[in-house]
Formats: structure tokens, C-alpha cells, sequence
């Protein structure tokens, strides 16, 4: 059984459409993540959310909007993409928010923008 | 706010030899250090971490680290590389200090040759 899930696994798109990546944990964690991975593998946090509620928003263009219909569950829906857009999106989930907690990661869903 | 330095975006070594990717963090406070591995095209996994317990710590796949307060250090090593080794290695630092977010270096590629 896959631990933390990313539907679909790659994504490619025009620009200003919109599209959504999906991210579901069969861990038990309480605490839930979004990541960016840009082409010089750089990765930064995006957003996390504790409980369904958000804890962590760091500058993101607001076209980008996560959602936690439970914590089981934090999706990404990213309106009318752009070119810089294209990227790996890694989800990841931990038990509870606390700073030592191991963070599980995703697969990854590889995001094109043409 | 805290952060590491990476010293090397490519390591390059034999099968066989030791491996050493450097490590060296920034924090006012006590952190919590990690060292996570990346396979190609795949997410990413823990290899170990340090939380303030004992500061040589041991990981998976035989590598380990050791927290060096002094030198603001902490390095991943293991005795000999294997092929299967080869892979992106990130360090990340997180501290207790409210809600603070996982930060990542900028990665080192490990690349093992016969």
C-alpha cells in the first residue's frame, strides 16, 4: 500500500488552463504538506495544513489554492497556469506538526506548461 | 531563520569508497537536522535525522551523520559507496521556534562510479 499518493503523476497543459493534483496518506497523520520542486532541484514549501486547517502559506500567487476536505486529503488546484509553473509538486504528510517529525513524501506529479 | 548550505552540487566517487556530502546549517536555536535521499523520477525518502539525542546518528542503507555543534556541521557519510547509492542527497533543518518550516538545501548528486 502506497503511504502518500499524487494523482496524476504527470501533467501536461496549456497555459491559462486550470488543473488540480490530487494527494491522499493512508499514514494517520494529522499534518499535511505541498512542495515545489523547480528544475534545478530546489524544493520549497508551499503550504501545510494540520487538522483540514491551514498552518503554513508561504508566498504563493493566490492562482494557487489547497484544499483539505479532510486530513486524510490536500489537494492543489492551480488556476490559469504559466510557463514558470512547470515543476515537480511533491505532497508529504507527518504525524503531527511537531519540528522533529519525519516528513513522508509523495511521488511527485511532474507539471508542464506549454 | 535558519537554513544549510550544501557544499558541492556533485560528488563523484568509486564503488567502493567512502562517501562524505557536507552539510553545514544556520540556526539561532537549537535545530533538528535531516538528510534525505532522492532516487531519479521518485520522492523523497529519510535517511536519518538528528533531534538533540545522541549526535552520531545512523540511518538507513548504511550511512550516517554527525552533529558537530562547533562546526555547525552535519555531514553524511558512509564506509563504501555501491552503485545503487547513486542518487540526489538534500539536508533540511527545522527548528521548535513556533511553527517553523522544513528547509532544504540545494542538493547534492552523488555519482558512483565502477
Amino acid at each position: 500500500d502506497t503511504a502518500v499518493s499524487q494523482t496524476p503523476k504527470y501533467l501536461v497543459t496549456q497555459m491559462g488552463n486550470d488543473k488540480s493534483i490530487k494527494c491522499e496518506q493512508n499514514l494517520g497523520h494529522d499534518t499535511m504538506y505541498w512542495y515545489k520542486q523547480d528544475s534545478k532541484k530546489f524544493l520549497k514549501i508551499m503550504f501545510s495544513y494540520n487538522n483540514k486547517e491551514l498552518i503554513i502559506n508561504e508566498t504563493v500567487p493566490n492562482r494557487f489554492s489547497p484544499k483539505s476536505p479532510d486530513k486524510a486529503h490536500l489537494n492543489l488546484h492551480i488556476n490559469s497556469l504559466e510557463l514558470g509553473d512547470s515543476a515537480v509538486y511533491f505532497c508529504a504528510s507527518s504525524l503531527h506538526t511537531g519540528a522533529q517529525e519525519t516528513q513522508y513524501f509523495g511521488p511527485g506529479t511532474r507539471l508542464l506548461v506549454l | 531563520a535558519q537554513s544549510v548550505t550544501q557544499l558541492g552540487s556533485h560528488v563523484s566517487v568509486s564503488e567502493g569508497a567512502l562517501v562524505l556530502l557536507r552539510c553545514n546549517y544556520s540556526s539561532s536555536v537549537p535545530p533538528y537536522l535531516f538528510w534525505y535521499v532522492q532516487y531519479p523520477n521518485q520522492g523523497l525518502q529519510l535517511l536519518l535525522k538528528y533531534t538533540s539525542a545522541a549526535t552520531l546518528v545512523k540511518g538507513i542503507n548504511g550511512f550516517e551523520a554527525e552533529f558537530k555543534k562547533s562546526e555547525t556541521s552535519f555531514h553524511l557519510t558512509k564506509p563504501s559507496a555501491h552503485m545503487s547509492d547513486a542518487a540526489e542527497y538534500f539536508c533540511a533543518v527545522r527548528t521548535n521556534t513556533g511553527f517553523q518550516k522544513l528547509v532544504f538545501g540545494t542538493g547534492t548528486r552523488l555519482l558512483v562510479s565502477p
